[in-house]
């Protein structure tokens, strides 16, 4: 069984700087996906930025970007130039590819941007 | 729609009682999931619908939990002889429906058994 694990329950930065959240997981499969959501206090769950893991390149969205390690199992997010709205829970996800289509969630990091 | 909608947004209940939750998904989106989000933890999948039938129930924690999707867009997902562990916040999404797809997020609906 995959599992996903975020080793920060917490972090805080200050406005306009950078911070990296971190993500491992374990799976025996070689390929799948992974995924950053974004979750305010509105509960909904917003995609910031997927990676599908057959390629080498890091994706990037706009001030996200990840550091995909597929050798370490490690997959970090970086937030550069740091909004108060950026401010929310960040979970970590994993989909294997070919099979059920489910996501399996780590249990998140709590970000405070702080003005 | 323009996105996922959940309805209730909250729903209290007595322990023992029934309850429904219901999930409207994107316009056209074929897939539909249904998550469970305790308080401090990451969502837990429950089951995955593709079309009408559920291609995959085997996140459902027992027989108290059941899901349908008759016409292949709504979902109800509904809870028989609601327990207080039962009380959790309930996430839909729906992704368009080919392999692998970003699933798309509604509000959830949080669930208090009492």
């Amino acid at each position: 069984a995959q599992t996903v694990t975020q080793s920060q329950p917490e972090m805080s930065v200050q406005e306009a700087e950078t911070v990296t959240l971190s993500c491992t997981y374990d799976t025996s499969e070689n390929n799948y996906y992974l995924f950053w959501y974004k979750q305010p206090p509105s509960r909904q769950m917003i995609l910031v930025i997927r990676q599908e893991a057959y390629k080498q390149q890091n994706a990037t969205e706009n001030r996200f970007s990840v550091n995909f390690q597929k050798a370490a199992k490690s997959f970090s997010l970086k937030i550069s130039d740091s909004q108060l709205g950026d401010t929310a829970m960040y979970f970590c996800a994993f989909m294997t590819q070919g099979g059920s289509e489910k996501l399996v969630f780590g249990k998140g990091t709590k970000l405070t941007v702080n003005p | 729609g323009a996105g996922v909608s959940q309805t209730p947004s909250n729903k209290v209940t007595e322990k023992g009682k029934y309850v429904e939750l219901r999930c409207d998904p994107i316009s056209g989106h074929t897939a539909l999931y249904w998550y469970r989000q305790s308080l401090g933890q990451g969502p837990e999948f429950l089951i995955y619908f593709q079309g009408t039938g559920a291609a995959d129930d085997s996140g459902l924690p027992n027989d108290r939990f059941f899901a349908v999707r008759p016409e292949g867009s709504v979902s109800t997902l509904k809870i028989q002889r609601t327990e207080r562990g039962d009380s959790a916040v309930y996430l839909c999404a729906s992704s368009p429906g080919t392999a692998q797809e970003t699933q798309y997020f509604g509000p959830g609906t949080r669930l208090l058994v009492l």
